[in-house]
């Protein structure tokens, strides 16, 4: 099923580094969302995004929607080891039908103290 | 207050078998979607349930099927299994007005094993 391209599949950083992930689409998305999953648990929701060239912050996290509504990047200022785990954008169009999500296929972020 | 609850936690089958697999919303919640998110992917949706009914549907084939009840809880049926449906199946409720804003609250999944 179609798939967002997200970069990079993923990342071995040092605690206190900062860390820059994207996501882009051959389409066309109304929304973008950012998500982290925890092993064994559900993905959870850290950033939303509504309007194109909006940058939006949630403490060290910050993430933007792409002018052209086909890119999102999220980046995480000072990670620490609890950043440690699988980061996904998720795209959604808005429609009458149904809001449905199309997912990245993650970047795993994993730090060492 | 609790979110979204699914049941069982872990499932092994085997070929040809049929599973259901559950899931409550969270409170306040009326809408439930589907996914599928096989290891080392990310989820891919496979449908979505309003008011007891099938509003929207993803690339998947008909042996995956699902219900919603009056109390908005849904079940997820999928049958003659086939080796490829092992994954973690994930269910996420929202509200179903369908605003630009409307936020998916996922479940911590159930893990299907197919042998």
């Amino acid at each position: 099923g179609q798939q967002l391209n997200q970069s990079p599949q993923s990342m071995f950083i040092q605690e206190g580094e900062d860390v820059s992930m994207n996501c882009t689409s051959s389409s066309i998305f109304n929304t973008w969302l950012w998500y982290k999953q925890d092993p064994g648990e559900g993905p959870v929701l850290l950033i939303a995004l509504y309007k194109a060239g909006e940058l939006t912050s949630n403490g060290r996290l910050t993430a933007q929607f792409g002018i052209t509504r086909k890119d999102s990047f999220l980046n995480i200022s000072a990670s620490i080891p609890s950043d440690v785990g699988i980061y996904f954008c998720a795209g959604r169009r808005n429609n009458n039908a149904g809001n449905m999500l199309t997912f990245g296929g993650g970047t795993r972020l994993m730090v060492k103290p | 207050d609790a979110g979204v609850t699914q049941s069982p936690t872990h499932l092994i089958k085997t070929r040809g078998q049929q599973v259901t697999l559950r899931c409550s919303p969270k409170s306040g919640h009326d809408t439930v979607s589907w996914y599928q998110q096989a290891l080392g992917q990310g989820p891919q949706f496979i449908f979505q349930y309003y008011e007891e009914e099938e509003r929207q549907r993803g690339n998947f084939p008909d042996r995956f099927s699902g219900h919603q009840f009056p109390n908005y809880s849904s079940e997820l049926n999928v049958n003659a299994l086939l080796l490829g449906d092992s994954a973690l199946y994930l269910c996420a409720s929202s509200t179903g007005g369908g605003g630009a804003r409307e936020t998916q609250y996922f479940g911590p999944g159930t893990r299907l094993l197919v042998l």
